[in-house]
């Protein structure tokens, strides 16, 4: 069973927000939402994290909604570099990562 | 930060033959390495989760006795796919559990990924 429900691709203009969001409307108490990325051809890169709590980094913004139902990655000002494909990852702390089809982000010029 | 470095990033090999696949934490110590494959298009698939000093655990549907996989030191893991043939052509990438942040929440670091091509 999916625990996870991300769109398939997602259009970003150049500089603009890219808001990613995903579903998990089956989170357990326990389980993290966690976000990685993967460029065309390279290994996943990991970019966030978090278990009920708005977080940011350097690279992102993981926002949470109350009940935990749901999630948004925001990547604050998108570049060309920044095209791949996102994955939304919902587990225990200590389970293995099980990978969804992701969202593919292309950032257009 | 963490690093994993996998080798060969790429390799050819004849059908029959067999391919091993490293993979090197080089700044920390990694207890737990997990191995994907990733066919063309696809995401990727977990195939088997390495503990230093002990045996592999291998997904459902993965052939032990194919895919090798061998974790003697808490910084090297390898994934020996045995009698390559031209179906097990993929893009095979390791990852290796990092502690992040304050909670200690887990986190994978992956290498590049090795891409087999089997003639």
């Amino acid at each position: 069973d999916a625990k996870t429900t991300q769109p398939t691709s997602m259009d970003c203009a150049e500089g603009r927000a890219a808001n990613l969001p995903c579903n998990h409307s089956t989170i357990s108490g326990n389980e993290y939402v966690y976000w990685y990325r993967q460029i065309h051809s390279q290994g996943p890169q990991y970019i966030i994290h978090g278990l009920k709590n708005n977080e940011t980094n350097e690279m992102a913004s993981l926002i949470i909604t109350e009940d935990r139902k749901s999630s948004t990655l925001i990547l604050p000002h998108a570049t060309l570099r920044d095209t791949a494909v996102y994955y939304c990852i919902v587990r225990p702390l200590y389970d293995k990562v099980i990978f969804g089809p992701g969202t593919s982000l292309s950032v257009i010029p | 930060g963490a690093v994993v470095s996998q080798h060969p990033s790429w390799v050819i090999c004849k059908s029959g033959t067999s391919v091993k696949i490293e993979c090197r934490s080089l700044d920390f110590q990694a207890t737990t390495m997990f191995w994907y494959r990733q066919f063309p298009k696809q995401s990727l698939m977990l195939m088997a989760t390495s503990n230093e000093g002990s045996k592999a655990t291998y997904e459902q549907g993965v052939e032990k006795d194919k895919f090798l996989i061998n974790h003697a030191s808490l910084t090297l893991s390898t994934l020996t796919v045995t009698s390559a043939h031209p179906e097990d052509s993929s893009f095979y990438i390791c990852s290796a559990r990092v502690l992040a942040g304050v909670s200690g929440a887990n986190v994978l670091t992956f290498g590049a990924g090795s891409r087999l091509t089997v003639l």
